[in-house]
Parts: structure tokens; sequence; C-alpha cells
């Protein structure tokens, strides 16, 4: 049984910080990340997708992939208040499986 | 470019009942996955189908079953509802099985 664990949080940064969001799983043959967030009351939305070691960068937000330690993390830099929301990590194997997902980080960003 | 659409947003249903959940995906993408989200839980997988056919299925009872139509249209049904069916159905389009998924809003099932 994959595993995806996540911190439930709150996590609570003050506005203009970086907010660090971390996700280790079980599965060291898992191949693709994915972070989503999550507005109370809405859908996940996908924010960023990596599938090699090392980082990358949009906008404000770096995720970074580390396989050989089984961990994906998301980075924030300026936080936003607009930010506060549940941020979901995802990840999928090779081939013919389903995207599965941790319970998600709660961030608040307090202004 | 329409996104997912999920209907209806919101159902109540009483125990025993059954209910179907309706997806139309994105246009362009051949692959419908489903998602029950609850707070305990979080997102659970249900079922993932591709041109009509069902590639993956989550673990969940028999009373959970799917389909997929020629337009890639999905539908969901669960029978003989419990008051643990209580939650928020997500469907997520994505253009083939190993794509990004990118969710409709959803179906607020709630049995009473």
């Amino acid at each position: 049984q994959k595993e995806v664990e996540q911190n439930s949080g709150p996590l609570s940064v003050p506005e203009g910080a970086i907010a660090s969001l971390n996700c280790t799983y079980s599965d060291r043959g898992s191949q693709s990340f994915f972070w989503y967030r999550q507005y109370s009351g809405k859908s996940p939305e996908l924010i960023m997708s990596i599938y090699s070691n090392g980082d990358k960068e949009d906008g404000r937000f770096t995720a970074q992939l580390n396989k050989a330690s089984q961990y994906v993390s998301l980075l924030i830099r300026d936080s936003q208040p607009s930010d506060s929301a549940t941020y979901l990590c995802a990840l999928r194997d090779s081939g013919n499986t389903p995207l599965v997902f941790g319970k998600g980080t709660r961030l608040s960003v307090i202004a | 470019k329409a996104g997912v659409t999920q209907t209806p947003r919101y159902l109540i249903k009483t125990r025993g009942q059954q209910v179907t959940l309706s997806c139309s995906p994105i246009s362009g993408h051949r692959s419908v996955s489903w998602y029950q989200q609850t707070p305990g839980q979080g997102l659970q997988f249900l079922f993932e189908y591709f041109s009509e056919t069902q590639r993956n299925k989550g673990n969940f009872p028999g009373r959970f079953s799917g389909r997929q139509f020629s337009n890639s249209r999905s539908e969901m049904n669960v029978s003989t509802l419990e008051l643990g069916d209580s939650a928020l159905y997500l469907c997520a389009s994505h253009a083939g099985p190993d794509e990004k998924l990118f969710f409709g809003s959803g179906t607020q099932l709630s049995v009473l």
C-alpha cells in the first residue's frame, strides 16, 4: 500500500516569509510528483509537477525532489494571505497506476 | 477551453437510495479519474477510465461503480447508500493515463 505522508498543520507563516511544505512517500518506484492547492470549499488545483531530482521553479513556487531520501517539498516565497489553503502532495508510479494523494498540509499566511 | 464539468453540484439522499454522478472532461481528454474526499481520509481513489475501459479501481465496495461513454463523459453510481458515503466526489480529467489531472468542482453528497 503506497503511503504519502504530510504534516496536517496548520503551518502558520507571516506575510512575506517563505513557507516550506514537506511530503514523504513509501514507494521507491514513484516517478511523477505533483503539488495541488485546495482552497476551502473548492476543488484541488494543480500548481507544480516534478519528475527529476533537484529543484523546479515556477514564479514564487519551487518544488524540490529527492528520490533517494523519498521526499518532495514545496517552497512558497513571499507568502501572501491568498496562499492560505491546503496543499496536497500527490505521486504516481511509472505505468498503469493511479495518482495517490497525501492528506494535505493546511497553510495559513498571517497578514 | 471549457473545464471539467460535474453535475449535480449538491445532492441529498437517504440511506438505501442510489445516486448517479456525471462528469464531462476537458475537450480532447480521454481519461477520467474519480476520487472521494472526506475530512478524515483525504482523497481516496475510486476508478480511472480511458477510452471507455476501466484501467484502475480503488479499494471500494462493489456498491461503487462507474462507466465511460464514447464521448469521454463518465458517470459513477453508488447503490444502497450508507451514511459513510457522505463526501465530496471529485472527477479529474486528463489527456491520457499518465498525464496531469485537472479536477472539476465536485459533487457534495450528503446521505441522511
